[in-house]
């Protein structure tokens, strides 16, 4: 699975938009682009994920670049819920066998009143 | 509500013990998952299986177990042969292994030796 990059940390103010990049420049025509946030102590959450259009579900927004080397993770109204460290996610799919999620040490995103 | 129920929230271990961490999900998932995660770090693979009876090794299988005689139930052994078994252990399930599907976690067994 490619390898991605995303800043350390990040800081939101509470009520406004959260933009968390993802870095994926060696990404393949077949792996798909993951977002998962986990916080303290509990079980990483699923947010969404993509291939190539831009995605849309009830917690975010993904946008990926037409080259697909990179995407936007996009919360728009941040609470103080939404402090927790997120991660963005490579992966290859339709194999034929299963594959495993590659987490990466994330960018802890940090919201404030 | 459907989701993924890992037991217990705490476990401790004594030299020379196996324990068993319970995975239970009712999503009617296929596949299952068992990975470990260190203090700062991200999760490694220790085993995941795509059907009943069927189970494959991850990255760090060694000094684990695992069974899967049901579909909803991927219980995992931490045995004495595991020397360093002190981690946040992470269940996860999805509808199939090899599609786009997501995976979803449950919250987690954290384990400490005694």
């Amino acid at each position: 699975d490619a390898k991605t990059t995303q800043p350390p940390s990040m800081d939101c103010a509470e009520g406004r938009a959260a933009n968390l990049p993802c870095n994926h420049s060696t990404i393949s025509g077949n792996e798909y682009v993951y977002w998962y946030r986990q916080i303290h102590s509990q079980g990483p959450q699923y947010i969404i994920h993509g291939l190539k259009n831009n995605e849309t579900n009830e917690m975010a927004s993904l946008i990926i670049t037409e080259d697909r080397k990179s995407s936007t993770l996009i919360l728009p109204h941040a609470t103080l819920r939404d402090t927790a460290v997120y991660y963005c996610i490579v992966r290859a799919t339709n194999t034929g066998t299963a594959s495993k999620l590659t987490f990466g040490t994330g960018t802890r995103l940090q919201v404030t009143l | 509500d459907g989701g993924i129920t890992q037991s217990p929230k705490y476990l401790f271990r004594k030299e020379g013990q196996n324990v068993t961490l319970s995975c239970e999900q009712n999503l009617n998932h296929d596949a299952m998952y068992w990975y470990r995660q260190d203090p700062g770090q991200g999760l490694r693979l220790i085993y995941y299986s795509q059907i009943v009876n069927d189970f494959q090794k991850g990255d760090i299988a060694e000094g684990y177990s695992v069974s899967r005689e049901k579909k909803e139930s991927f219980p995992l052994t931490v045995t004495s042969a595991q020397k360093n078994p002190t981690a946040f252990y992470l269940c996860a399930s999805s509808i199939e292994g090899y599609s786009n599907q997501p995976q979803h976690f449950g919250d987690g067994t954290r384990l400490s030796i005694l």
